[in-house]
């Protein structure tokens, strides 16, 4: 399968703990997306990266937040200390920026996060 | 910014007739659209998508979305609706300078036999 893949897809934690969210991205795709999406609502957007280099971060993306895409293939979503309101599907994406491509994100299934 | 506005929280239709989901945006510039589906508990997949040209574009599972500039719409169509339509619609914005795509809030379609 050479689509986008997340793990874990889901993950219940309890409050105040660390949870770490991978994703592995389309492999000729430069461009990896973090969104966060809650029960019927769109996708919201959290970071994106070009390569290794982190471009852009969302004003949601508090402290607690980290990503990382440190070779500029896998990327890695770090939420420390996290809060009930962390709860959500978290969605990554990827995108190639080569020449004649128009963007459109490639999703991944999703990791589930339950903060009890 | 940009930003997409999808009026019904809901549509539903019978097997066989037409479908119609709204999209309506706000973006600088002209707009590169796109429609999402998702299923329960799955990542989202793309439909098809607007970057110029045509106005009527078609994709995936026989959808198609016409593109509107005036009216700055970009409804999401089938002509005979499945059961197995029945999903989450996400509609999507990105300037052409841009190189994020912001989602509307999505629309609850379901078909009934």
């Amino acid at each position: 399968d050479t689509g986008v893949s997340q793990d874990p897809r889901h993950k219940i934690t309890k409050r105040g703990q660390n949870v770490t969210f991978r994703c592995d991205p389309i492999s000729e795709h430069n461009r990896l997306y973090w969104y966060r999406q809650t029960l019927g609502q769109g996708p919201e957007f959290l970071t994106y990266f070009q390569n290794e280099a982190q471009l852009e971060k969302s004003r949601l993306l508090s402290d607690r937040f980290s990503a990382e895409r440190p070779k500029g293939s896998f990327s890695t979503l770090e939420i420390q200390r996290t809060e009930q309101g962390d709860s959500a599907m978290y969605l990554c994406a990827s995108s190639s920026s080569t020449r004649g491509s128009t963007g459109e994100l490639f999703f991944g299934e999703g990791s589930r996060l339950t903060v009890l | 910014a940009q930003s997409v506005a999808q009026p019904e929280d809901q549509v539903n239709v019978a097997e066989g007739n037409p479908l119609t989901v709204k999209c309506t945006y706000s973006v600088s510039g002209n707009p590169y659209l796109f429609w999402y589906v998702q299923y329960p508990n799955r990542g989202l997949q793309f439909l098809l998508k607007y970057i110029t040209g045509d106005n009527l574009v078609k994709g995936s599972y026989g959808f198609e979305a016409e593109f509107n500039k005036s009216q700055t719409s970009f409804h999401l169509k089938k002509p005979s609706a499945l059961v197995s339509d029945s999903a989450l619609y996400f509609c999507a914005v990105r300037p052409p300078s841009g190189n994020k795509l912001t989602f509307g809030g999505g629309t609850r379609v379901l078909v009934k036999p």
